[in-house]
């Protein structure tokens, strides 16, 4: 199948500081990517769902100015959390997909720790 | 919007005999189920999906029921391995395809024993 490559796979950051995670699609264009969140021994929580080229479309309850995405490319999709707190702490995963394409792929995941 | 409810939240079984993990939905739009694995700090990745129109599917191993009417849906794996421990997840969508959203069960931790 097709691969979503997740960067970095484990950050630790101080509280206050902002964390770039990276998803790329390496064998082909991703018009879509959905980001997750999951806490420990929980499901994944859909975060925001990114089109390639537009504004992401935020669930409800999920702060669009601490979970900034940006999809300016095919190949890329990246999600920062700003001004990071402890509590922010989890799971990160992408899933890309593109049109036409039966199926989403996911990434490694990022194991975020806020210190 | 949809709610999928998994259980049992962990599972044990001895390496050899059948394992059962059952899913309940909500929507009865849905027409799409997949079932992931997760192994410990990886992504999920798919194992087996079934849509709607089809009653269950199998590969190898492993195999998946639905019953639309009832909404819930089941993975069966057979001849359980020890590299069968992981975490599974359960997962609904409206869409016919898999590349829309996607509701998640809340997962069951399977442990197979030597």
């Amino acid at each position: 199948g097709a691969v979503v490559s997740q960067h970095p796979s484990w950050v630790i950051c101080k509280s206050g500081t902002s964390v770039k995670i990276e998803c790329r699609s390496l064998d082909f264009q991703a018009t879509t990517m959905f980001w997750y969140r999951q806490f420990p021994k929980q499901s994944l929580m859909l975060m925001a769902t990114s089109n390639e080229g537009s504004k992401a479309t935020y669930e409800q309850g999920v702060e669009k100015d601490k979970f900034l995405i940006n999809h300016a490319s095919l190949t890329l999709s990246t999600l920062t959390v700003t001004s990071a707190h402890p509590e922010d702490s989890s799971f990160y995963i992408c899933r890309g997909t593109t049109r036409g394409l039966d199926e989403a792929f996911f990434g490694q995941g990022t194991r975020l720790t806020v210190v | 919007g949809e709610n999928v409810e998994q259980h049992p939240s962990t599972l044990s079984v001895q390496e050899g005999d059948s394992a059962v993990i059952k899913c309940t939905y909500s929507d009865s739009a849905s027409n799409y189920f997949p079932w992931y694995k997760q192994e410990l700090g990886k992504g999920p990745q798919l194992i087996i999906d079934i849509r709607s129109n089809v009653g269950e599917k199998k590969d190898q191993r492993i195999a998946v029921t639905l019953n639309k009417t009832a909404k819930h849906f089941s993975l069966h794996i057979t001849e359980t391995q020890p590299e069968d421990s992981a975490v599974y997840f359960c997962a609904a969508s409206a869409s016919n395809f898999g590349n829309e959203k996607l509701t998640f069960g809340t997962g069951t931790r399977l442990t197979i024993i030597p």
